[in-house]
């Protein structure tokens, strides 16, 4: 099946730097690939996704960026604000076929900005 | 409009004691998830429902986890008996897509603790 690795684990910047989380996956097949922010005591929540047919997704302060040939995905948040303290999950999935559906989550990276 | 709601948000039994969480998807969502999410860790698919149907129950550990959906719309897990490896937070999920992609909306989680 499909194992996602993520790094850093932990991720400590000051408020206005940027902070980049990236993954890496097993599955060629998979081609849906999101990004899910979770604050302490609630469920994860999609903040911006990408399929394998675009290279890089922007959202105002929050990037994405596909590389299918090596397999990994990254998360970039520029000027980070504190509220940006959370979190961070990306996962990966197969759109069609037996395994459509199945959505597996990296490991986490805590993010932590410091004011 | 009503997020996807959990309860109970929190549950201590004892070992061999039987748990029951439940689930409320957003109205209109035929497709439900259960995660299980360990302390620290990314949250792993246990079941998958698309309307009644478990279309993907692989990675429910059978022996003492169950979960029905009986009209398509509430969903129940149930644990019996617990061990102590069983503490996680129970996350429930809910999309309106069966492809496997787009948005999950998740739950705030049940967290149970066996002691």
């Amino acid at each position: 099946g499909e194992n996602v690795e993520q790094h850093p684990s932990t991720l400590s910047v000051q408020e206005g730097d940027s902070a980049v989380i990236k993954c890496t996956y097993s599955d060629s097949a998979s081609n849906y690939f999101p990004w899910y922010k979770q604050e302490l005591g609630k469920g994860p929540q999609l903040i911006i996704d990408i399929r394998s047919n675009v290279g890089e997704k922007k959202d105002q302060r929050i990037a994405v960026t596909l590389n299918k040939t090596a397999k990994h995905f990254s998360l970039h948040i520029t000027e980070t604000q504190p509220e940006d303290s959370a979190v961070y999950f990306c996962a990966a999935s197969i759109t069609g076929g037996t395994s459509y559906g199945k959505l597996t989550f990296g490991q986490g990276t805590i993010l932590t900005v410091h004011p | 409009e009503a997020g996807v709601v959990q309860s109970p948000r929190y549950k201590i039994i004892e070992k061999k004691q039987p748990v029951a969480f439940w689930c409320n998807p957003i109205s209109g969502h035929n497709t439900l998830y259960w995660y299980r999410q360990n302390l620290g860790q990314g949250p792993e698919l246990l079941i998958r429902y698309e309307n009644e149907e478990a279309v993907d129950d692989s990675q429910l550990p059978k022996d003492r986890f169950s979960a029905e959906r009986l009209k398509g719309v509430d969903s129940t897990l149930k644990i019996q008996p617990a061990e102590l490896g069983d503490s996680a937070v129970y996350l429930c999920a809910s999309s309106p897509h069966s492809s496997g992609t787009g948005e999950l909306f998740f739950g705030e989680g049940s967290r149970l603790t066996v002691l």
